[in-house]
């Protein structure tokens, strides 16, 4: 089955760690993103990327890394300057071109030990 | 402003009840409009995908209105599986894949 799979899907972090979030795609999506949801609130972008090799700060890149090196994955790394990382973190793709709606992974809930 | 804007509700309505949405964007230039469901806890999954001419899959019905940059939904003989939060979302540019998301309204079907 075509898909994205996010792991894991429960993480913790202790002060000053690093964590990272795996995205993969086997749906030969170009585009990817990376979207923060707080409780009782809307998806915020953090990183999006729309081919290998090429990503663009979302609005609150703030504390986050990415990379791109494969069209397939898209992982999310969590430094530890991003000081209020408690979240649900999603990972999304899209086929290119306007008209296309983005498909999510499950998700990721990150927690603070 | 915010590029997508959303009643919070909650609605609670009974089942059997049409319920109606709307969400405005403030980019008038925007391509493209989608409804997508959130269960408590999980991932946003696609309800449907919002043409200009509007579009309905079974008890579900989307509409654009450009003039006043809103999109509704419309729910019809509302069911107890119904209850969800629904997202609009707004596509601004057709140069890129870059999407804004509304906080979403949350909808209660009652017994």
């Amino acid at each position: 089955d075509g898909g994205i799979t996010q792991s894991p899907k429960y993480l913790f972090r202790k002060e000053g760690q690093n964590v990272t979030l795996s995205c993969e795609q086997n749906l030969n999506h170009d585009a990817m993103y990376w979207y923060r949801q707080d409780p009782g609130q809307g998806l915020r972008l953090i990183y999006y990327s729309q081919i290998v090799n090429d990503f663009q700060k979302g609005d609150i890149a703030e504390g986050y890394s990415v990379s791109r090196e494969k069209k397939e994955s898209f992982p999310l790394t969590v430094t530890s300057a991003q000081k209020n990382p408690t979240a649900f973190y999603l990972c999304a793709s899209t086929p290119g071109g306007s008209n296309q709606p983005q498909h999510f992974g499950d998700g990721t809930r990150l927690s603070i030990l | 402003r915010k590029e997508v804007e959303q009643d919070p509700g909650p609605f609670n309505v009974p089942e059997g009840a049409t319920v109606a949405f709307n969400c405005t964007y403030s980019n008038s230039a925007s391509q493209s409009f989608f409804w997508y469901r959130q269960d408590c806890r999980k991932e946003p999954k696609l309800l449907m995908s919002v043409y200009s001419s509007g579009n309905e899959d079974g008890r579900f019905t989307a509409q654009l209105n450009r003039a006043s940059q809103y999109i509704s939904l419309l729910i019809r003989d509302s069911k107890l599986s119904d209850s969800a939060t629904y997202l609009c979302v707004v596509n601004p540019s057709p140069n890129f894949n870059k999407f804004y998301f509304g906080s979403g309204t949350k909808l209660n079907v009652k017994p």
